[in-house]
């Protein structure tokens, strides 16, 4: 069955590095494009970055971009995302989530969503 | 880009139906045919209920339907359960020269 398995996460002071893994089992992770979502605790969801299937596009949302990259290493069906210089404002859970159509399928744009991971909480504190 | 507008809270008896509603503007809701509705129960991850405005994805209940009219985005409830009580948000494309997608803050729907 399809998981997608997130960690990575931890406590971590302001400025420092942290990457993010999100382990893919259960498909071929090199057919979808793969999302970051993240949630502050008690807020809303944000659109955070997505790769396409091969890693050749990436877009990013203006509050992380120069600071966050998505990427991926297919042949290890792992997804990825560095955040550097992290802020108090990053402090989120952070889920990778996987488009329902593979890519030959699917339409840029669409945002349907149909597996995602359990989350991964990121702390920025002093 | 800014978060899409939706109400904080909304509720109704089961049975009944709601609308939770979702504004935006010509750069992103009203702009696209590519928005989707999230259910979230609490500690888990979302759910996708509705996809490009009205499209419902497999094992989703009929109940729950989408639509829009120029820059807001609704989502419907019919025949309300006490399951549905949950955070819903809507997001939208909303890129031009970029890919990008907004969320909507989130509404609590409570089932009285």
């Amino acid at each position: 069955q399809v998981q997608l398995v997130e960690s990575g996460g931890g406590v971590v002071q302001p400025g420092r590095s942290l990457r993010l893994s999100c382990a893919a089992s259960g498909f071929t992770l090199s057919s979808y494009v793969m999302h970051w979502v993240r949630q502050a605790p008690g807020k809303g969801l944000e659109w955070v970055a997505v790769t396409s299937h091969d890693g050749s596009n990436k877009y990013y949302a203006d509050s992380v971009k120069g600071r966050f990259t998505i990427s991926r290493d297919n042949s290890k069906n792992t997804l990825y995302l560095q955040i550097n210089s992290l802020r108090a404002e990053d402090t989120a859970v952070y889920y990778c989530a996987r488009v329902s159509l593979p890519h030959y399928d699917y339409v840029w744009g669409s945002l349907d969503i149909d597996y995602w991971g359990q989350g991964t909480l990121v702390t920025v504190s002093s | 880009q800014s978060a899409l507008t939706q109400p904080r809270s909304v509720s109704g008896s089961p049975g009944q139906s709601v609308t939770i509603s979702c504004t935006g503007t010509s750069s992103d809701v009203g702009g696209y045919n590519y928005v989707s509705w999230y259910q979230q129960h609490p500690g888990k991850a979302p759910k996708v209920m509705i996809y490009d405005v009205n499209k419902r994805p497999s094992g989703v209940p009929d109940r729950f339907s989408g639509s829009k009219s120029g820059n807001t985005a609704s989502l419907t409830i019919s025949g309300l359960q006490a399951e549905d009580e949950a955070d819903y948000y809507c997001c939208s494309y909303a890129g031009s020269y970029t890919f990008h997608w907004v969320f909507g803050g989130g509404t609590k729907l409570t089932v009285l």
